[in-house]
């Protein structure tokens, strides 16, 4: 059973970083690419950030380039997103979810999420 | 940046047939997925590549995409497909992109 458990969340003043974390158990962790996906209070989804399988690929929505940094680390079966300069406007639950394919599939399997709010 | 549109709320009557359209510069030549998410849920993945339903999902959901439109019908519409949905694609810049959402009433 696919199980994806999101840690890191909290309050954190604009300008500072967080570190995400994701921890995922019941499948092949080193077969699927990975996301980041957030979801903003009352508003929709906002793709964040993929990795792809082996981690050789990253790729950013244009609203975080340059100051999210999406990871992994396969010996843990973790992926991690690292949030730096963070604004009001990154306020969000944010999710993990798994690829159905190495990389550019569906996203089959959501955590339950972890809120980041950017507050001074 | 690659955009996709849908209508911010819809509503079905029980036992009536829901069409959720999803619009998108030729999104036909692209792989949609759904998700459905109800309140204080997680997103669960309902449609992908057009039409294939994951397994686990009633087979009243069914997806088509052609043209510029992707469509998520619910056949049969129940109370408890009352949600948000959500189209979902991969822009030809390898960034992901979602619809901004629809909220399905059932009344």
């Amino acid at each position: 059973q696919v199980h994806l458990v999101e840690s890191g969340g909290g309050v954190v003043q604009p300008g500072r970083f967080l570190r995400l974390s994701c921890a995922a158990s019941g499948f092949t962790f080193t077969d699927c690419a990975m996301h980041w996906v957030r979801q903003a209070p009352g508003k929709g989804l906002e793709w964040v950030a993929i990795i792809s399988f082996d981690g050789s690929a990253t790729y950013y929505a244009d609203s975080v380039k340059g100051r999210f940094t999406i990871s992994r680390d396969d010996s843990k079966n973790t992926l991690y997103l690292l949030l730096d300069s963070l604004r009001a406007d990154d306020t969000a639950v944010y999710y993990c979810a798994k690829d159905s394919h190495p990389i550019f599939g569906a996203l089959d399997y959501w955590g339950r999420g972890t809120l980041v709010t950017v507050s001074s | 940046s690659y955009e996709l549109t849908q209508p911010p709320s819809m509503s079905v009557s029980p036992g009536q047939t829901a069409s959720i359209p999803c619009s998108g510069d030729k999104l036909g030549d692209k792989n949609v997925c759904w998700y459905q998410q109800k309140p204080g849920q997680s997103p669960v993945l309902v449609i992908y590549e057009d039409s294939q339903r994951p397994s686990g999902i009633p087979e009243r959901f069914s997806g088509s995409n052609s043209g510029n439109t992707a469509t998520l019908t619910i056949f049969g519409t129940q109370a408890v497909d009352e949600a948000d949905y959500y189209c979902q694609a991969w822009d030809s810049a390898t960034s992901g992109v979602f619809g901004g959402g629809t909220k399905l009433t059932v009344l």
